[in-house]
């Protein structure tokens, strides 16, 4: 049983198109992120939902839009994309809440975007 | 703000070996620490936690870590490598933000284990 799922794995796309990525977790978290890798793999967190609340935004351009239809979900809108969006992007979850923060987190696998 | 420094980007050491990788953490309060581990194609996977509980945390796979609070520093050591534990292994501190917390992650280093 996968614990958080992204699809898809694979995204190759042209510059200026918009695209999607899914993000599912069967753990019963309450809050759920999204994670941006870059070609040295650095990582930065882009967002933070808790419940559907939006709890981090973190100096993410317009242009990213996160959506959480449930608890369970946190999908990723990218619009207009440019060759600086080319990362992994990674979704993952925690059990924060009731004060009680810092759990760790679970990744999913990523989902490799590249733009041409 | 918070920060880790990890002091090394690449390690290369031989199988039945001792592994250390550096970090050293910046924080204005006490940290929660983590070490992560991320094997190619995957994403990433928890060694092991400190969160103010004993100064000298076990994890997964044989690691663990040392928080010392007048190092800033928390180091993470295995007594004997293993083939598998070749990967990228992340440092990270936590700062809690209501409900969800936000993770500062480590610049990375490379575990190598030759034979």
């Amino acid at each position: 049983d996968t614990a958080v799922s992204q699809t898809p794995k694979y995204l190759v796309t042209q510059m200026g198109n918009d695209k999607s990525i899914k993000c599912e977790q069967n753990l019963g978290h309450d809050t759920m992120y999204w994670y941006k890798q870059d070609s040295k793999k650095f990582l930065k967190i882009m967002f933070s939902y808790n419940n559907k609340e939006l709890i981090i935004n973190e100096t993410v351009p317009n242009r990213f839009s996160p959506k959480s239809p449930d608890k369970a979900h946190l999908n990723l809108h990218i619009n207009s994309l440019e060759l600086g969006d080319s990362a992994v992007y990674f979704c993952a979850s925690s059990q924060d809440e009731g004060g009680r923060t810092n759990q760790p987190q679970h990744f999913g696998d990523g989902t490799r975007l590249s733009i041409l | 703000a918070q920060s880790v420094t990890q002091l090394d980007s690449h390690v290369s050491v031989s199988e039945g070996t001792p592994v250390l990788l550096r970090c050293n953490y910046s924080s204005s309060y006490s940290p929660s620490l983590f070490w992560y581990v991320q094997h190619p194609n995957k994403g990433l996977q928890l060694l092991l936690k400190y969160t103010s509980a004993a100064t000298l945390v076990k994890g997964i796979n044989g690691f663990e870590a040392e928080f010392k609070k007048s190092e800033t520093s928390f180091h993470l050591t295995k007594p004997s490598a293993h083939m598998s534990d070749a990967a990228e292994y992340f440092c990270v501190v936590s700062e809690g933000r209501g409900t969800a917390s936000k993770l500062t992650f480590g610049t990375g280093t490379r575990l190598q284990v030759t034979l």
